[in-house]
């Protein structure tokens, strides 16, 4: 069964800070992976994707994220914060079958001014 | 706005009522999934369609939800015989289909408290 971990629950920076946010996964076949972002008030967004190919992958906003297979990882980084971009931010897996996704429990991440 | 709409957004119920909530996908996309998100937790996958085809359904959590896509396009799940237990987000969400892996949209979910 695929399962994905965000360790840390809460984050909190300050503008300018850089970002980083954990994302593993567990799954054994062929790995696509998501990051989703949830603004307060508003519904997830898709932020960036891996399918194949360069494991680093940009997304809007700034952010990136890079795809270590031998360390089943998922990271999502960002250089330097600003407050909008306080949100929650969701890793994911999807199946094989290109049917399921499977979130982790979510990183709430608050920027300070 | 042509992104997933739901409706309602948020439904109180007291226990023991049946419930249905509506999703309208994206324009011409053939896939369509239900998820469930309860507080401080990512979204869980309920079911999904191919079209009108429902072909995934093991992940629903009971056999009081049942959800349906008649014409392949709107969809509705319905949640008989409420619980407390039900209380959480219902997420729809949408997506092209076809070949090749793709990437499923969603909507603002709707929030459903019972009572």
């Amino acid at each position: 069964a695929q399962s994905v971990s965000q360790h840390n629950h809460h984050v909190i920076l300050s503008e300018a800070a850089s970002l980083e946010l954990g994302c593993n996964y567990s799954y054994g076949g062929t790995v696509n992976l998501f990051w989703y972002v949830q603004y307060p008030g508003q519904h997830l967004q898709l932020l960036l994707k891996y399918f194949s190919g360069d494991p680093l992958v940009k997304g809007i906003k700034g952010f990136e994220a890079e795809f270590i297979k031998s360390k089943f990882s998922f990271n999502l980084r960002k250089p330097s914060v600003q407050w909008s971009d306080t949100a929650e931010y969701f890793c994911a897996v999807l199946n094989n079958a290109g049917n399921m996704l499977t979130f982790g429990g979510g990183t709430r991440l608050m920027v300070k001014p | 706005d042509t992104g997933v709409s739901q409706d309602p957004r948020h439904k109180i119920t007291k226990r023991g009522q049946n419930v249905t909530f509506r999703c309208d996908p994206i324009s011409e996309h053939n896939r369509l999934y239900w998820y469930r998100q309860t507080l401080g937790q990512g979204p869980e996958f309920l079911t999904y369609f191919q079209n009108e085809a429902q072909l995934e359904k093991s992940r629903l959590l009971s056999d009081r939800f049942s959800a349906e896509r008649p014409k392949g396009s709107f969809s509705t799940l319905e949640i008989q015989r409420t619980e407390q237990g039900d209380s959480a987000m219902y997420l729809c969400a949408s997506s092209p289909g076809g070949a090749g892996t793709d990437t499923q949209y969603f909507g603002p979910g709707t929030r459903l408290t019972v009572l």
